[in-house]
């Protein structure tokens, strides 16, 4: 089974342009959740998609959004970059069903630097 | 207010020797708890998790022991392999409510010597 894609792998943007970022999950996996790591902080929450639908949000300013397709894929954007938005971004799918848990599994994430 | 705590930044270890990473919580809600490894360029891979309904889970190599009284988990690398190194991160949820996020902790930085 192919495991969670990202692209792009590496991005640099000029502070106030915006970017967007794609996710493909596992198949069959409906959950897709994105995740920023900054250097010294661990994984912070961006939010979670299932079923085309955001089910769970992190505690991010509106600049931060996404989308999920029918196919289960995932988009993250980013406008009015900031430098402080330098991160890796990873995003992570499950079959995320309700009632129960599952483990999810990383993408190797995209590495954005602004500048 | 952070609730998942790794409070030691980095762990430098003889191969051959135990490792132990610890990590502590605060939200008594927390229910499920797992333990990442993350290589230089690479996503995070699943390690070992642990159901709060447990207080040990063994797999190979890594166990995590689970105390909800002190609301702390260590994971236990015996013996330690210079492949080991990496970061590890403590990541907690709530699972009875449902597919809740991940919340994880900043991460240890084990260094297995040889």
């Amino acid at each position: 089974k192919a495991g969670v894609t990202q692209t792009p792998r590496y991005l640099i943007k000029t502070r106030g342009q915006q970017v967007t970022l794609s996710c493909s999950p596992i198949s069959g996996h409906r959950s897709v959740s994105w995740y920023q790591q900054t250097p010294g902080q661990g994984l912070q929450f961006l939010f979670e998609y299932f079923s085309e639908t955001q089910r769970n949000k992190g505690n991010f300013p509106g600049r931060f959004s996404g989308r999920q397709f029918s196919n289960s894929r995932s988009e993250m954007n980013v406008s009015t970059l900031e430098l402080g938005d330098s991160a890796l971004y990873l995003c992570a799918s499950s079959p995320g069903l309700a009632g129960g848990f599952y483990e999810q599994y990383f993408g190797p994430g995209t590495r954005l630097t602004v500048t | 207010d952070q609730q998942v705590k790794q409070n030691s930044p980095s762990l430098s270890v003889q191969e051959g020797r135990i490792s132990i990473l610890n990590c502590d919580y605060t939200n008594s809600m927390f229910d499920y708890f797992l333990w990442y490894k993350k290589y230089p360029a690479e996503g995070p891979t699943f390690l070992i998790s642990i159901s709060s309904i447990k207080d040990k889970n063994e797999d190979g190599r890594f166990t995590v022991f689970l105390n909800k009284s002190a609301k702390h988990l260590s994971l236990h690398i015996v013996p330690s392999q210079p492949g080991d190194s990496a970061v590890y991160f403590c990541a907690a949820s709530v699972s009875r409510s449902g597919n809740t996020p991940l919340v994880f902790g900043k991460g240890t930085r084990l260094s297995v010597i040889a």
